[in-house]
């Protein structure tokens, strides 16, 4: 039974492009959550979505980021114009349901801006 | 106030030491507490949930202390391969999900 999915591992821009990170959730569960981890700061939610919806982006900063996690196939988190600041660990979670669950984690992407 | 702190160390243990660390949350209406662990680099994973009534899970002991609003985690036994940072995380109630609140975690160097 795979765990949450995440691809790619490392993924190096340089400023202005895009960049696109894939989460494949734990089978069965159908929240998923992204997390952004800055050096030396704890995680920090980002956006909290099911099949079709985001039901909660509150972390998500307002402009370049967006998340979607279509019917089939993997959420995506995208980043538009990337700048140095940009440059994180972008972890994936997902639960079967809202509460109470706890969330598993993936392996996480690790993004370098040049 | 942040909402979920910790003391983020580093403590450094003796093998075979009891360590224990607390993290106090600012939410008194949250419900779910776990500690997570993280190695360095690499995700985290669940250690732990926290229940009310506290938990055991062989060297690892949890709390919940709802009226001082603070969770901790007791390890005893301490080995090496303990060494790691380990995540208060608290979860949110009631309208919405904005998901799990981390705190910066508490980093644990057990020495040899």
């Amino acid at each position: 039974n795979a765990g949450v999915m995440q691809n790619p591992r490392h993924l190096v821009r340089r400023r202005g492009q895009e960049a696109r990170l894939r989460c494949s959730p734990m089978k069965g569960h159908s929240h998923v959550y992204w997390y952004r981890q800055l050096p030396e700061e704890g995680l920090k939610f980002m956006v909290y979505l099911q099949k079709e919806n985001i039901i909660d982006e509150s972390g998500m900063p307002k402009e370049r980021f967006s998340a979607e996690f279509p019917k089939e196939g993997p959420s995506i988190l995208r980043i538009q114009q990337v700048v140095r600041g940009d440059s994180a660990a972008y972890f994936c979670a997902s639960s079967q349901q809202e509460y109470n669950q706890p969330q598993h984690f993936g392996d996480g992407t690790r993004l370098s801006i040049l | 106030r942040k909402e979920v702190e910790q003391d983020p160390g580093p403590f450094n243990v003796p093998e075979g030491a009891t360590v224990a660390f607390n993290c106090t949350y600012s939410n008194s209406a949250s419900q779910s507490f776990f500690w997570y662990r993280q190695d360095c680099r690499k995700e985290p994973k669940l250690l732990m949930s926290v229940y009310s009534s506290g938990n055991e899970d062989g060297r690892f002991t949890a709390q919940l202390n709802r009226a001082s609003q603070y969770i901790s985690l007791l390890i005893r036994d301490s080995k090496l391969s303990d060494s790691a940072t380990y995540l208060c995380v608290v979860e949110a109630t009631g309208g919405g999900a904005d998901g799990l609140t981390f705190g910066k975690g508490t980093h644990l160097i057990i020495q040899p």
